[in-house]
């Protein structure tokens, strides 16, 4: 069965400093692997997706992510932090159910990302 | 340019009451979802739509029921609400959805729902 972990549920950085959200994963199969953020009383929206192409993925507002299968990791980062940064940040592993060949998402519990002026 | 439009925003319930959130996709997306989110729970699945005229359980199923109306509308109905389905809950959609991995899921800005 599948599954992931983010390591950090709350992270505080300063304006201006990298940024690191970290997140593990277990699957039986080859996944595909997102990463959504969630502004306060907003929807999850969209930051970057890997799926078996470049490890190393890039996506919007400055944010990438490398996947290292070896490690089973799939950390977000980000070179210098912005104020508007500041939100939840998910990591989500899509893969086949067991025995069935229907995808399932499976979210992370969440990091909060905080910034500091 | 609305993507995924849920109503309603807000709504407080006493115990034993119905309703339906609305959920309604203007992307032409075949697949739709809808979730609750409790905090440090990250999201569960309640049900999905994979296609117009199907819907099956997800991992939260019980206490609750969908209707797929058409391609675009999703419906949740709580037939008799409990303080347990105090949450916020997603509505999502996606273009090919469960039959490929790499299909990401389009977001509502959620209901948030209190039960007394």
């Amino acid at each position: 069965a599948q599954s992931v972990t983010q390591l950090d549920s709350h992270v505080s950085v300063s304006e201006g400093t990298p940024v690191l959200l970290r997140c593990n994963y277990s699957s039986s199969y080859s996944p595909s692997l997102f990463w959504y953020v969630q502004h306060p009383n907003k929807g999850l929206q969209l930051l970057l997706k890997y799926t078996s192409a470049a490890t190393l993925v890039k996506g919007i507002n400055g944010f990438e992510a490398e996947f290292k299968k070896s490690e089973t990791s799939f950390h977000l980062t980000k070179p210098s932090a912005h104020m508007s940064d500041a939100a939840e940040y998910f990591c989500v592993v899509s893969d086949r159910s067991s025995g069935g060949s229907n995808y399932k998402l499976t979210f992370g519990k969440g990091t909060l990302l905080t910034v500091n002026p | 340019n609305a993507g995924v439009t849920q109503t309603p925003k807000f709504q407080v319930l006493k115990t034993g009451q119905s309703m339906t959130l609305q959920c309604a996709q203007d992307m032409n997306h075949n697949s739709m979802y809808w979730y609750r989110q409790d905090p440090g729970m990250g999201l569960r699945l309640i049900y999905y739509s994979a296609s117009e005229g199907t819907t099956d359980k997800g991992e939260v199923p019980n206490g609750y029921n969908v209707s797929r109306l058409n391609k675009r509308e999703f419906s949740l109905r709580l037939e008799s609400a409990a303080p347990s389905q105090t949450s916020v809950y997603f509505c999502a959609s996606s273009s090919t959805g469960i039959f490929f991995s790499n299909q990401p899921q389009h977001f509502g800005d959620g209901t948030r729902l209190s039960i007394l």
